[in-house]
């Protein structure tokens, strides 16, 4: 069965880095674009970033671009996110999505999250 | 970006009831929309894709329309297990952008 699953999340200071991974399993890695979505405390959903098969072409929120980096290890099926310079306003559930493409986009299967919370 | 506008932002409802909710994009989207449910402390899941397209496993009652501009979810006969968080999505530009959110309450 598809698994994804984060790990990484934590108390982090304003200014610091944190890197998030989403093991994935249970499905052919390298046949999905995968996405990280977030959420923060009692907010709405917030996407963040993406990153092709190959891992090739990446996109990103206004909010994170420049300081966020998305990535992928295809020999290992994970997907990673490196978060620099952090604010409190990066406080936030964080969740991996893979993406399949019928037509349409979806986000056919989420992890469980991993929060990530900034302050000093 | 696309900017998603949902009404209502909440609204509360009874077992048995016919809910709508709806999304507009600040410009065309085609058809690029997506409808997700979340639950307290849970992962969202997909409901409706290419606006119209049940995702399998959803139940019927869940439906997606859309009129011009006007992205519509309709749940035909609430169910206890319906009571959540409901987002659209839309998947036509990056960036992706959701809509803000209607919490389906019960009255």
């Amino acid at each position: 069965q598809v698994q994804l699953v984060e790990s990484g999340g934590g108390v982090v200071q304003p200014g610091r880095s944190v890197r998030l991974s989403c093991a994935a399993s249970g499905f052919t890695f390298t046949n999905h674009a995968m996405h990280w979505v977030r959420q923060a405390p009692d907010r709405g959903l917030e996407w963040v970033a993406v990153i092709s098969l190959d891992g090739s072409i990446e996109s990103y929120a206004d909010s994170v671009k420049g300081r966020f980096t998305i990535s992928r290890d295809n020999s290992k099926n994970t997907l990673s996110l490196q978060m620099n310079s952090l604010t409190v306003e990066d406080t936030a559930m964080y969740f991996c999505a893979r993406e399949t493409y019928w037509d349409h986009l979806q986000f056919d299967y989420w992890g469980q999250g991993t929060l990530v919370t900034v302050s000093s | 970006a696309i900017q998603m506008t949902q009404s209502p932002s909440s609204l509360s409802a009874s077992v048995g009831d016919r809910v709508s909710i709806t999304c507009r994009a600040s410009q065309g989207i085609r058809n690029d929309l997506g409808w997700y449910q979340q639950k307290p402390g849970k992962a969202p899941k997909v409901l409706i894709y290419g606006a119209s397209s049940l995702q399998s496993g959803v139940p019927s009652r869940f439906s997606g329309s859309v009129s011009g501009a006007d992205f519509t979810l309709t749940i035909s006969g609430l169910q206890p297990e319906d009571f959540a968080t409901y987002y659209c999505l839309q998947g036509h530009n990056y960036p992706l952008t959701f809509g803000p959110g209607t919490k389906v309450e019960t009255k």
